[in-house]
């Protein structure tokens, strides 16, 4: 089983900042499948980014995702008052799907 | 447009069971595999259970083998959770989720709202 491990923990910003998340997986993840997700309170998770970098149907571009092999970044640019949420990577290149515990995002 | 609609949570006493159900629509239902993940209060996502379009393969957490089963209806547009031998650390919403296009491999793209499932004496 691929762990992931997400880092920070929380992340406390204000709107307008950048916003930088990190993702780091126990073992290489196959060809970049490695997905991130927003949730918000009270609701289902959304789909961001797959492909380490490809940004889902609909997702500003203020979000992008980077890097491969064990090492994985989400960054907002220039965060708004509605991305202020939780935020999960996905690894689904192996059999077993794992997810990081979560970067809980903030207001300062 | 893709509509994922559970049901079937509930409360039920430790060891026991419960079905859960997804109700799919706006995509051809038979082409994907569908996933279960869950969420206990307060904390992060677990995947718990996929199955391919055809229900050829399946595949579990080790949290849930051998007491959880997945099966779906293609005919009914809908995919299923069998739940047995139910634990207090079961208890969590369930969500059911799109997943790949048989051939392809890709994220969860769709998910359902959930279902609250507590396992509680």
């Amino acid at each position: 089983e691929i762990v992931l491990t997400q880092s920070p923990g929380t992340l406390s910003l204000s709107p307008g900042e950048r916003a930088t998340l990190s993702c780091r997986a126990s073992q290489s993840v196959s060809s970049s499948y490695l997905a991130w997700y927003q949730q918000k309170p009270g609701q289902a998770p959304r789909l961001l980014i797959y492909g380490a970098s490809s940004r889902a149907t609909g997702i500003p571009d203020r979000f992008s995702g980077s890097g491969s092999g064990t090492d994985f970044t989400l960054t907002i640019s220039r965060l708004e008052p509605e991305d202020f949420a939780v935020y999960y990577c996905q690894q689904y290149g192996s059999p077993m799907y794992t997810f990081g515990q979560g970067t809980k995002l903030e207001i300062k | 447009q893709v509509q994922l609609v559970e049901s079937g949570g509930g409360l039920v006493k430790p060891g026991g069971s419960l079905r859960l159900s997804c109700a799919a629509s706006g995509f051809t239902f038979s082409d994907y595999y569908m996933s279960w993940i869950r969420q206990a209060p307060g904390k992060g996502l677990e995947w718990v259970s996929y199955i391919s379009s055809s229900s050829s393969y399946t595949n579990y957490a080790d949290s849930v083998k051998g007491r959880f089963t997945i099966s779906r209806d293609n005919a009914k547009n809908s995919l299923y959770l069998q739940m047995n031998s139910l634990r207090a650390e079961d208890t969590a919403v369930y969500y059911c989720a799109r997943d790949r296009v048989t051939g392809t491999i890709r994220p969860f793209d769709y998910w359902g709202q959930g279902t609250l499932v507590t396992v509680s004496s």
